[in-house]
């Protein structure tokens, strides 16, 4: 069955460094991968998604993941944050094509 | 556009109590889905409707648990009655055409609706 797995619960980094958010996927097929983020009192936002093709994707708000097939993973990147980006974080995988299939969510904390 | 909205935006009712979430997709979107998330899990599928019609309700909890969308308009997702473990954050979704056909069709998510059952 197809499932995710975000194994960072909590991640700080401070204002202006690096963040690399992890996750690892379990899917039979080729998968078709996303990564939301929800701000507080806020939906659910898309910032990317990964169908076929180049395997690094950009996305919205300086955003970009990597899929990597051989690890079965899709982590997203930022090479500099920012304190508005501190919100949760999810990835998912598509079953089938009509619904996703969510990891638990990475909250992400930004340090001054 | 409008977005896909969602009321209330919390609800906290009693063990045993009826509650009934309402969802608005954005104006001409066939595609409607529910999702929960309980507290500190991953947020999982519930349902997918097609206008009126369900499409996919593998994700609902039990028979306590009911949904429509009468007209093929709003959605309601009514709990009754309720129990401690409902508790949690119901999300709605909408999109134009299923997570993809052809060209991806955007899905949109709505605040959620916040309940607490007590």
């Amino acid at each position: 069955a197809q499932s995710v797995t975000q194994p960072d619960i909590h991640i700080t980094v401070s204002e202006g460094a690096s963040l690399e958010l992890r996750c690892n996927y379990s899917y039979g097929a080729t998968p078709y991968l996303f990564w939301y983020v929800q701000s507080p009192g806020q939906g659910l936002q898309l910032l990317l998604k990964y169908f076929s093709g180049d395997t690094l994707v950009q996305g919205i708000k300086g955003f970009e993941a990597e899929f990597k097939r051989s690890q079965s993973s899709f982590n997203l990147r930022k090479p500099s944050v920012h304190w508005s980006d501190a919100a949760e974080y999810f990835c998912a995988v598509a079953k089938g094509f009509q619904k996703l299939v969510f990891g638990t969510g990475t909250r992400l904390l930004v340090s001054p | 556009e409008a977005g896909v909205t969602q009321f209330p935006s919390h609800s906290v009712i009693e063990k045993g109590q009826t509650v009934t979430l309402r969802c608005d997709p954005i104006s001409g979107h066939d595609n409607l889905y529910w999702y929960r998330r309980v507290m500190g899990k991953e947020i999982k599928f519930l349902l997918h409707f097609v206008k009126e019609s369900k499409q996919d309700e593998s994700g609902m909890p039990n028979n306590r648990f009911l949904a429509e969308r009468t007209g093929g308009t709003y959605s309601t997702l009514k709990v009754q009655p309720a129990e401690l473990e409902d508790s949690g954050v119901y999300f709605c979704a909408s999109s134009q055409e299923p997570i993809w056909e052809g060209l991806y069709s955007p899905l949109h998510f709505g605040n959620g609706t916040r309940l607490t059952v007590t």
